[in-house]
């Protein structure tokens, strides 16, 4: 299987900062990448997938990008909503899809 | 947009099964692939097994095999996960999730949308 692995796990920032979260692959995975984010007690929800492609109704302060192992979330613009747990989650060996830890975005 | 409403919780005593329900409305679900995720308290997302309706044919994690059964009925666009022999390892919530097939074949690898979550607790 592909292992998933994200940093940080967690990660305290305030309204209006700019932050990223890395998630890198055991092995490349040609941009087979979505991001999801979780509040607590509810569904996973998508934000991005492919890599960098903004899921419909996705505020624009949310992007990704990278190639090969290596991809990135970036939020440009810390709202008070977007405090949440994001987890990313590879597709490229289908049909055995796995996900990283998790990082916790706390509000400093 | 389709949606999915998930069975309620359950409580289940070591060594038994439980069977969990996801129901899809609002869409076509022979254009669907529906998969299933486990999140154990406090814990991270782990992809499960799962099913493209129109075949029928199921596919599981590694870790689970032997052990869950995904089925699917199309008269009534219900997907179900049926785990057994469970511990108490297995307390967590159960979500459902959507994938888009166009002839069968997965087109669309992510899962969106979801379903509410089934928490299920094992306990003796």
């Amino acid at each position: 299987d592909i292992q998933m692995t994200q940093s940080p796990s967690s990660l305290s920032a305030s309204v209006g900062d700019r932050v990223t979260i890395t998630c890198r692959a055991s092995q490349g995975i040609s941009n087979s990448l979505a991001w999801y984010q979780q509040k607590p007690g509810k569904a996973p929800k998508l934000l991005l997938y492919a890599a960098s492609r903004l899921e419909s109704g996705v505020p624009s302060r949310f992007s990704g990008s990278g190639s090969g192992t290596d991809y990135t979330l970036t939020i440009s613009s810390l709202q008070p909503e977007d405090f949440a747990t994001y987890y990313c989650q590879q597709y490229y060996s289908t049909p055995s899809y796995t996900f990283g830890q998790g990082t916790k975005l706390e509000i400093k | 947009q389709v949606q999915l409403v998930q069975s309620g919780a359950e409580v289940k005593k070591p060594g038994s099964s439980v069977k969990v329900s996801c129901k899809a409305s609002g869409g076509t679900f022979s254009s669907y692939a529906i998969s299933w995720v486990r999140q154990a308290p406090g814990q991270g997302l782990e992809w499960m097994g799962g099913i493209i309706p129109i075949f029928g044919t199921a596919n599981y994690a590694q870790k689970f095999q032997g052990r869950v059964t995904i089925t699917a009925d199309e008269s009534t666009s219900t997907a179900y996960m049926e785990l057994s022999s469970l511990r108490s390892e297995d307390t967590a919530v159960y979500y459902c999730a959507c994938m888009i097939t166009f002839g069968g074949v997965i087109v669309k690898d992510w899962f969106d949308p979801w379903g509410q979550g089934t928490l299920v607790t094992v306990s003796s």
